[in-house]
């Protein structure tokens, strides 16, 4: 299957600093990528979808100027996690989908862990 | 709103049993379901999936099977081992959308 590299897969930070995580396509290109966050015991959630070349467009109660989402090429999306929070500590995980598949393809995850 | 859910939330079998996991999506507008496998700390692994058009998909000792009409999917898992220890997550893909939904897991523990 088509390969997605998340990068990195475990971060620290200090509360206050902003964080970037990288998503690429390795051997696919990637119309559409979404970001989920996962917190302990709890399944993934929607953050946002963001299209190459468009704005990213996010789920109700994520805030699009705290959690700014580049995807400026069809194989590279980005997260940046801005002044970052305790509470923002979660397992982010980025995904995948080429137009005419049906199938989107899973990041590794990063563990963002603020303290 | 989709809502996706797995029933049971943790399951403990002896090795080499059968077993089935449920999935049950509120909304049967799908473009397809698929069954992911995650291990602690780690990313996903897709293991199946199922477009909107078919009844089931197998893989191995893996077999899956969908039923849009009553909202549900079923895993079934043969002659389970050890190594089948992990959490199961299965996700509707909304038609249109492609957006995932995912329910909570079923955390399986096969024992030795």
């Amino acid at each position: 299957g088509a390969v997605v590299s998340q990068h990195p897969s475990w971060v620290i930070c200090k509360s206050g600093t902003s964080v970037k995580i990288e998503c690429r396509s390795l051997d696919f290109q990637a119309t559409t990528m979404f970001w989920y966050r996962q917190f302990p015991k709890q399944s993934l959630m929607l953050m946002a979808t963001s299209n190459e070349g468009s704005k990213a467009t996010y789920e109700q109660g994520v805030e699009k100027d705290k959690f700014l989402i580049n995807h400026a090429s069809l194989t590279l999306s980005t997260l940046t996690v801005t002044s970052a929070h305790p509470e923002d500590s979660s397992f982010y995980i980025c995904s995948a989908k080429y137009r005419g598949l049906a199938e989107a393809f899973f990041g590794q995850g990063t563990r963002l862990t603020v303290v | 709103k989709q809502e996706v859910t797995q029933i049971p939330a943790a399951l403990s079998v002896p090795e080499g049993e059968n077993l089935v996991l449920n999935c049950s999506f509120t909304d049967s507008a799908i473009y397809n379901l698929q069954w992911f496998r995650q291990d602690p700390g780690k990313g996903l692994t897709s293991l199946l999936l199922i477009q909107s058009s078919q009844r089931e998909q197998t893989s191995g000792r893996l077999n899956a099977s969908l039923d849009k009409s009553s909202g549900r999917s079923t895993l079934y898992i043969a002659a389970s081992q050890p190594g089948d220890s992990a959490t199961y997550l299965c996700a509707a893909t909304g038609a249109g959308s492609y957006q995932l939904t995912f329910g909570k897991g079923t955390k399986l523990s096969v024992i030795p």
